[in-house]
């Protein structure tokens, strides 16, 4: 079974850190495109970035530019948000995602395959 | 990096059909035929009903169907039916980013 699962989630002061991740399984992950979306509390939903299934082309929000850091290990199958400098903006649910197009470079908003998401709040 | 315009809310009685516009400029959804659509249900991960402005993902139903004039997209539902009540996304390529609009629910009468 196709299947993505995220972990990491939970509360963080403002300017803390943490890390998300995401483990794939299902498909040849190191095949494809990733993204992570977020949706906070009754709010819609916002692309935050993306990477290439080599990690040579990735993609940042300006929102979450220079805080925000987006990996991957291939071999562990796993996909990866290094989060700094936390606000409380950042407070929502983050979702993983699957670009479908194989060997694809850049992001057109297109995610095939979706996590169940990770809450992240960022609270006093 | 600005959001998409989408009505906040669109009603419909079952069997009828409603379209939901997503608006944006000639720097996104009027500059390249990437638009794609997503349901969500409350809880749920969002769930991909639309790509490429027309194109249906295998599985989804053929009551679901997409197009665009210019710098608007549209979403359209024909013959409601009550699983259908869902928020609705679009989203699109926007050079080095892929903004989503600000979502649309849809009530089902």
């Amino acid at each position: 079974e196709v299947q993505l699962v995220e972990s990491g989630g939970g509360l963080v002061k403002p300017g803390g850190s943490l890390r998300l991740s995401c483990a794939a399984s299902g498909f040849t992950f190191s095949s494809y495109s990733m993204n992570w979306v977020r949706q906070a509390p009754g709010k819609g939903l916002e692309w935050v970035s993306s990477i290439s299934s080599s990690s040579t082309y990735i993609y940042y929000a300006d929102s979450v530019k220079g805080r925000f850091t987006i990996s991957r290990d291939n071999a562990k199958n796993s996909l990866y948000l290094q989060m700094n400098s936390l606000r409380a903006e950042d407070t929502a649910v983050y979702y993983c995602a699957r670009d479908p197009r194989v060997g694809a470079t850049t992001p057109i908003g297109l995610s095939d395959i979706w996590g169940q998401g990770t809450m992240v709040t960022v609270s006093s | 990096q600005s959001a998409l315009t989408q009505p906040a809310s669109v009603s419909g009685s079952p069997g009828q059909s409603i379209t939901i516009s997503c608006t944006g400029t000639s720097s996104d959804v009027g500059g390249y035929n990437y638009v794609s659509w997503y349901q969500q249900h409350p809880g749920k991960a969002p769930k991909l009903m639309i790509y490429d402005v027309s194109k249906r993902p295998s599985g989804v139903s053929n009551r679901f169907s997409g197009s665009k004039s210019g710098s608007t997209a549209s979403l359209t539902i024909s013959g409601l039916q009550a699983e259908d009540e869902a928020d609705y996304y679009c989203c699109s390529y926007a050079g080095s980013s892929t903004p989503f609009g600000g979502g649309t629910k849809l009530t089902v009468l």
